[in-house]
């Protein structure tokens, strides 16, 4: 089962531009991850927000958190081709260990 | 150090067949997990492991699937009678424990014929 919803469900930039995606969950958290995958494989983890924070930073990565909205966002600055992924916000509760996903925002940067 | 590890990448079976998909966890990880992606379901949690406890299993779809976590490390996943839906990519991941970030391998395509 998906935990909530992300969008926009893809995105098209150019290289240089910013881009920012949104993920909305149902239930109480323990922390909010994001993660990329390239080519529909493997999963590559980039930054995991607590409950009890706001806000947190990673090189070009900008993470929100807002609790009372159930809502993050994530930006990512001065975007580069090499950021072209999906990209999924996952949730992880604090009586279990399971990632719920979204359902991923497909990113596009192009040169 | 190496990270997770799947084998084999690409399984093509014949519906009704049983497989076995095996993962290699990063070396002292505690925690396990499988899930499943496909296009019309996404990303779906499975099954995970945690230490000694007992396994959750609350993700698995049906009782043809099952899987085990052998001497703390490796774990297989096992279809029994593929059906069409089981077709997906299978992937694993390990954390160090509960709830850190997971750390994925590369995934098995299974496609049932």
């Amino acid at each position: 089962s998906q935990q909530g919803e992300e969008d926009p469900q893809a995105l098209s930039i150019q290289e240089g531009e910013n881009a920012t995606m949104n993920c909305s969950y149902k239930t109480s958290i323990n922390n909010l991850q994001w993660y990329r995958q390239n080519s529909g494989r493997g999963l590559v983890h980039l930054i995991l927000i607590r409950s009890n924070e706001r806000e947190k930073h990673s090189g070009r990565l900008r993470v929100t958190l807002d609790t009372s909205k159930k809502s993050s966002s994530l930006l990512i600055t001065a975007s580069r081709a090499a950021d072209t992924a999906s990209y999924f916000c996952a949730t992880l509760s604090s009586n279990t260990g399971k990632l719920i996903f979204g359902q991923g925002t497909t990113l596009q940067v192009k040169p | 150090g190496a990270g997770v590890s799947q084998s084999p990448s690409n399984k093509v079976t014949e519906k009704g067949k049983d497989v076995e998909l095996r993962c290699d966890p990063i070396s002292g990880h505690t925690a396990l997990y499988w899930y499943r992606q496909s296009l019309g379901q996404g990303l779906e949690f499975l099954i995970y492991f945690q230490g000694n406890s007992a396994p959750d299993k609350s993700g698995l779809p049906s009782d043809r699937f099952s899987a085990e976590r052998t001497g703390g490390s490796v774990s297989t996943l096992t279809i029994q009678r593929t059906q069409q839906e089981d077709s997906a990519v299978y992937l694993c991941a390990s954390s160090p424990q509960v709830p850190y970030e997971q750390y994925f391998g590369p995934g098995t395509r299974l496609t049932v014929t």
